[in-house]
């Protein structure tokens, strides 16, 4: 299995509402990221963890929070987004966190989220 | 902090070269990538290459690396309607690791 996983492809949401994105992946990587994506805009980095923990946080908001229940699983929960934060949030990972070898990156295809 | 430029859009004929062009700032660089990225999906890896390396090919696909200059090229050869996408130039520094992709060229392939 080479591949990244995401679930929902697309969700819309109201900015009351309480919603998860999930990633899985079996390729025995050790760190996932979540980057979120505008239309034709490079991916912007938002959390990394490394061995199931944070790593990096980006400043992301509080109304964003990670969790990454185990070593092939990372959710970002959503909750009181605005409209603005409507975007491609995509998952990635790679046998190692940044600093080993060529760590290539795998992405996901992402979760396309409406907030309205 | 560190910079990653590319042109933002590229037009070529079906069965011509396309040279998708990036220069970064980042004098510490140890690899840099060429991701592709097709609507509605996510990124694709195409390639990558050691910062200590000029040259890298890969059936249609040739990257070039000038370190000096801080310049580097994807030259895709015969390009098909297939290849029309973006194309992402990343950059892995050595200080603090985090990949900083460029802006993305938008490759058309015309009929």
């Amino acid at each position: 299995d080479t591949e990244v996983t995401q679930t929902p492809k697309h969700l819309v949401m109201g900015m009351t509402n309480k919603k998860s994105l999930k990633c899985e992946q079996h390729m025995g990587h050790r760190a996932m990221y979540w980057y979120k994506q505008k239309a034709k805009k490079p991916p912007e980095l938002m959390f990394v963890y490394s061995y199931e923990k944070l790593s990096i946080n980006e400043s992301v908001p509080s109304r964003f929070s990670p969790e990454c229940p185990n070593s092939s699983l990372l959710n970002l929960h959503l909750h009181a987004l605005q409209p603005e934060d409507s975007a491609l949030y995509l998952c990635a990972s790679s046998q190692e966190m940044w600093g080993s070898g060529a760590n290539v990156l795998t992405f996901g295809a992402g979760s396309r989220l409406t907030v309205l | 902090g560190e910079d990653v430029e590319q042109s933002l859009f590229l037009s070529v004929r079906e069965g011509d070269s396309s040279v998708i062009n990036c220069t970064y700032t980042d004098s510490s660089s140890t690899y840099l990538y060429w991701y592709k990225q097709e609507p509605g999906a996510g990124l694709q890896l195409l390639t990558y290459i050691f910062s200590n390396m000029d040259m890298k090919q890969d059936q249609r696909l040739t990257v070039l690396l000038n370190k000096k200059d801080k310049h580097l090229s994807l030259r895709i050869a015969d390009t098909q309607t297939g290849d029309s996408a973006i194309y992402f130039c990343a950059d892995l520094n050595n200080q603090g690791g985090k990949l900083i992709f460029g802006q993305g060229t938008e490759l058309s392939v015309k009929p």
